[in-house]
Order: C-alpha cells, then sequence, then structure tokens
C-alpha cells in the first residue's frame, strides 16, 4: 500500500517540548497538506504545499508552528514550545491537481502533559 | 456562520434503513465537493466525489444541489458496517478545502 504515512502515530511530551512529525504523500501527488482536528471537529487547515513551495499558512498556525517540504517529497511540521492546546490529532492529507480529492494518513495524535 | 455546516447528529438507524445527510456551504464559488467517512480515532477516508448531475456508487448516493447550496449522501440498506462520521468536504478551488464537522451515524442490529 503506497498511501500516505505518517510518523509517528503517537507523541506524548511535556509542555514546553518541541515536537516534529513526518508526513509521506502519495509518491506523484504534488500537493501536501496539513490539518489539526480536535474531538467533535473536521480537519482545520494549517498549511499547504505545492511541490516544495508553501503557497498558504492558516492564521491558526502561530509563529511556534513550521512546516517545511526540502525537496518536494516528504514534509515536516514542528511545533515549538508546546503548550496544551496542541494536543489534536494531526493529519497530513496529498493530492494529485487543483480541486482533486485529499487521501489523508493515519495521523499523528499529539498529547501534551 | 460556518462555511460548511452538518447537522452532527447521532443518527441511530436500525440494520437495512435508509438513511440521509444534508451538507450546506456558504460560498456559492465552490467547486467540487466530496464525502468522507471517519472511523472513530482513525484518519477521514474519501467516500465519494459529488458530481454536479449527482452519482451513486453502490448503497451510497450523493447529491449536489448548487441552487440551494447543498450535497446530500443517501444510504441504502444500512450496515452495521456503515457506523461511523461522514464529514463533507468542500473545495473553492486551488488549494482550500473547507470540512464539516461531521454527522455521526449509528447502525444497530
Amino acid at each position: 500500500d503506497t498511501g500516505v504515512s505518517q510518523d509517528p502515530r503517537h507523541k506524548i511530551t511535556k509542555r514546553g517540548q518541541n515536537v516534529t512529525f513526518r508526513c509521506d504523500p502519495i509518491s506523484e501527488h504534488n500537493r501536501l497538506y496539513w490539518y489539526r482536528q480536535t474531538l467533535g471537529q473536521g480537519p482545520e487547515f494549517l498549511t499547504y504545499f505545492q511541490n516544495e513551495a508553501q503557497l498558504e499558512k492558516s492564521r491558526l498556525l502561530s509563529d511556534r508552528f513550521s512546516a517545511e517540504r526540502p525537496k518536494g517529497s516528504f514534509s515536516t511540521l514542528e511545533i515549538q514550545r508546546t503548550e496544551q492546546g496542541d494536543s489534536a490529532m494531526y493529519l497530513c492529507a496529498s493530492s494529485f491537481g487543483e480541486s482533486q480529492p485529499q487521501h489523508f494518513g493515519d495521523g499523528t495524535r499529539l498529547s501534551i502533559l | 456562520r460556518k462555511e460548511v455546516e452538518q447537522d452532527p447528529g447521532p443518527f441511530n438507524v436500525p440494520e437495512g434503513a435508509t438513511v440521509a445527510f444534508n451538507c450546506t456551504y456558504s460560498n456559492s464559488a465552490s467547486q467540487s465537493f466530496f464525502w468522507y467517512r471517519q472511523d472513530c480515532r482513525k484518519e477521514p477516508k474519501l467516500l465519494m466525489s459529488v458530481y454536479s448531475s449527482g452519482n451513486e456508487d453502490g448503497r451510497f448516493t450523493a447529491q449536489l444541489n448548487r441552487a440551494s447550496q447543498y450535497i446530500s449522501l443517501l444510504i441504502r440498506d444500512s450496515k452495521l458496517s456503515d457506523s461511523a462520521t461522514y464529514l463533507c468536504a468542500v473545495s473553492l478551488g486551488g488549494f482550500k478545502t473547507i470540512f464539516g464537522a461531521g454527522t455521526r451515524l449509528f447502525v444497530k442490529a
């Protein structure tokens, strides 16, 4: 199965620590998205890459959040100085073209103690 | 007003029942529409795209009403395994896709 993969699946850390998540999209997909989802809500858009270019960032993405996609393949999402409110499922998705359906990875569930 | 709205439910239906969900969107420029299924603590999985003329995939039928700005999902002959949260997604074109908060469905024996 060559779907979207995310690592780690779960991350538990203390408040104030930095965390980094990785996403490997479907290989032929040039568009990559990061979302955050909390209980009872749909996925909320965080940021978007087309190839290696980060083309859009949500206002939800504070300066503690940074994302990269250095070679237009995998992407990383880093959260610095984590806060309790950062606890959520972080989802990565990829798609082949504009307005095409997005395919999600398993997500990384972040818990801040 | 939220850009994409769904009735959170839950919808509790017996096996074999037909159930329908609606999803309203606020931006008339929306171009593409999708239904996703999400099981508890899992990622959303694409169920089907929604085409202007309506489309069917087995027991699932999706329809788009541009005039009233909503999409619908109809599930016939519900199975226990259909129990999940159903998310609608609306794309404005380009990168932006907005997801609804989902409608929870419980199918009971």
